[in-house]
């Protein structure tokens, strides 16, 4: 089954880290490159994150640069988000994407054909 | 980076067109990609690169774009359409996606 499915949610104090998980499976994980994109609530989607296909490059939204590090695991089919000196603002629904169906050629235009159901994060003290 | 502007709602009646805009500077010279998302569930694409369809989604569901203003076209709503609808473009480099702040649509 093709699927992406998030893990490591959960409410944290300001400050503090997390590590987000996204498990894949039913397709090829190492030919893709992945997203996390976040909902705050009441807000709508935010990009956060991308990591290319080849896990050469990885670009970040201003608003999280220098504090969220995204990777991947290629033996273990599984995608991270490391967030550091977490913010009040950072609460949100993480949801990480599959990126496919963009346009490929420099500059990429990325676009996302596979999401996960997503996985809350609360800073709250 | 740069804004995508959308309308917050739009509510059309069962069997009716219903047209969500999306506006921004870079549009004429980016792909515009749309997702549809409902309710306690993952966002879906709907469309790609301005006006293609991804495998599985309805013929009722087109693009089309006029300068800086692209369209997502839904003919002969169905009640299953209800959702908030995101368009999303790229930023000038490989650097950054933006989306918009969504549309909901509402089938009356």
């Amino acid at each position: 089954q093709v699927q992406l499915v998030e893990s490591g949610g959960g409410v944290v104090q300001p400050g503090r880290s997390l590590r987000l998980s996204c498990a894949a499976s039913g397709f090829t994980f190492s030919s893709f490159g992945f997203h996390w994109v976040r909902q705050a609530p009441g807000k709508g989607l935010e990009w956060v994150a991308v990591l290319w296909s080849d896990g050469s490059k990885e670009y970040y939204a201003d608003s999280v640069k220098g504090r969220f590090t995204i990777s991947r695991d290629k033996s273990k089919n599984t995608l991270y988000l490391q967030i550091n000196s977490l913010r009040a603002e950072d609460t949100a629904v993480y949801y990480c994407a599959r990126d496919n169906y963009g346009d490929y050629v420099m500059p990429f235009q990325y676009a996302m054909d596979l999401w996960g159901q997503g996985t809350t994060v609360t800073v709250s003290s | 980076s740069y804004e995508l502007t959308q309308p917050p709602s739009v509510s059309v009646s069962p069997g009716q067109t219903a047209r969500i805009t999306c506006s921004g500077d870079a549009l004429s010279r980016k792909y515009t990609y749309w997702y549809q998302r409902k309710p306690g569930q993952a966002p879906i694409l709907v469309m790609y690169k301005d006006n293609e369809r991804p495998s599985g989604i309805p013929e009722r569901f087109s693009g089309s774009g006029s300068g800086t203003t692209v369209t997502l076209t839904i003919s002969g709503v169905q009640a299953e359409d209800e959702a908030d609808y995101y368009c999303q473009s790229a930023g000038s480099s490989s650097s950054y996606v933006v989306f918009g702040a969504g549309t909901k649509l509402t089938v009356l």
